[in-house]
């Protein structure tokens, strides 16, 4: 069983602050990790994907990605209102299921 | 850009009911996956297909079926409906490039079942 593990939350951080999120996971063998954010009642939503050690950033957001700590993280610089949603860390390993997290739930005060 | 659409997005059935829900992938991916997600959950993986093989099961129960056509597109089918079912089923699909890897999963807008 792959498992990848966060923070339930909720994360409370005001306006403009940087919101971080993290995941670990059990597994070594993945190659592919992302985050999704899923406003109630809707769909996830790809957000970052990671497949390297380091950093990778997009906007607002940067991805760390530390294979030997088993370790993701998201930064979200600028927090927004409309930034408050559940984020999920998820892993593909091989071409089997996406393997989710149970969520952080954000919530962004302004 | 094409994206992951499913049908249909919203569905009413009674008990003991048959539904089905389709998926059209992405365009070139080869990959498809089938979660559910009950309110305040995350999602739940059911069932996956790679190249029209299942490659991975979940917790799909033995009421519910599914497969991959010739043309990629996959259809859940779900019998004897529970009021337990009522959740968002979505779909997502990927492209397998290889030596274990693939690309993003992305999702589609979801059905809504109500089992009423």
């Amino acid at each position: 069983q792959k498992e990848v593990e966060q923070n339930s939350g909720p994360l409370s951080v005001p306006e403009g602050a940087i919101a971080s999120l993290n995941c670990t996971y059990s597994d070594r063998g993945s190659q592919s990790f992302f985050w999704y954010r899923q406003y109630s009642g809707k769909s996830p939503e790809l957000i970052m994907s990671i497949y390297s050690n380091g950093d990778k950033e997009d906007g607002r957001f940067t991805a760390q990605l530390n294979k030997a700590s088993q370790y993701v993280s998201l930064l979200i610089r600028d927090s927004q209102p409309s930034d408050s949603a559940t984020y999920l860390c998820a892993g593909i390993w091989g071409y089997q299921k996406v393997t989710f997290g149970t969520g952080t739930k954000l919530q962004v005060i302004p | 850009a094409a994206g992951v659409i499913q049908s249909p997005r919203h569905l009413i059935k009674e008990k003991r009911e048959t539904a089905t829900l389709k998926c059209y992938p992405i365009p070139r991916h080869d990959t498809v996956y089938w979660y559910q997600q009950g309110p305040g959950q995350d999602p739940q993986f059911l069932i996956s297909f790679y190249e029209k093989m299942q490659s991975d099961k979940g917790s799909i129960p033995d009421r519910f079926s599914a497969q991959q056509f010739s043309d990629y597109h996959s259809e859940l089918n779900m019998s004897s409906l529970e009021l337990g079912d009522s959740a968002l089923y979505f779909c997502a699909s990927s492209l397998h490039r290889g030596e274990g890897v693939s690309t993003e999963a992305f999702f589609g807008q979801g059905t809504r079942l109500t089992v009423v």
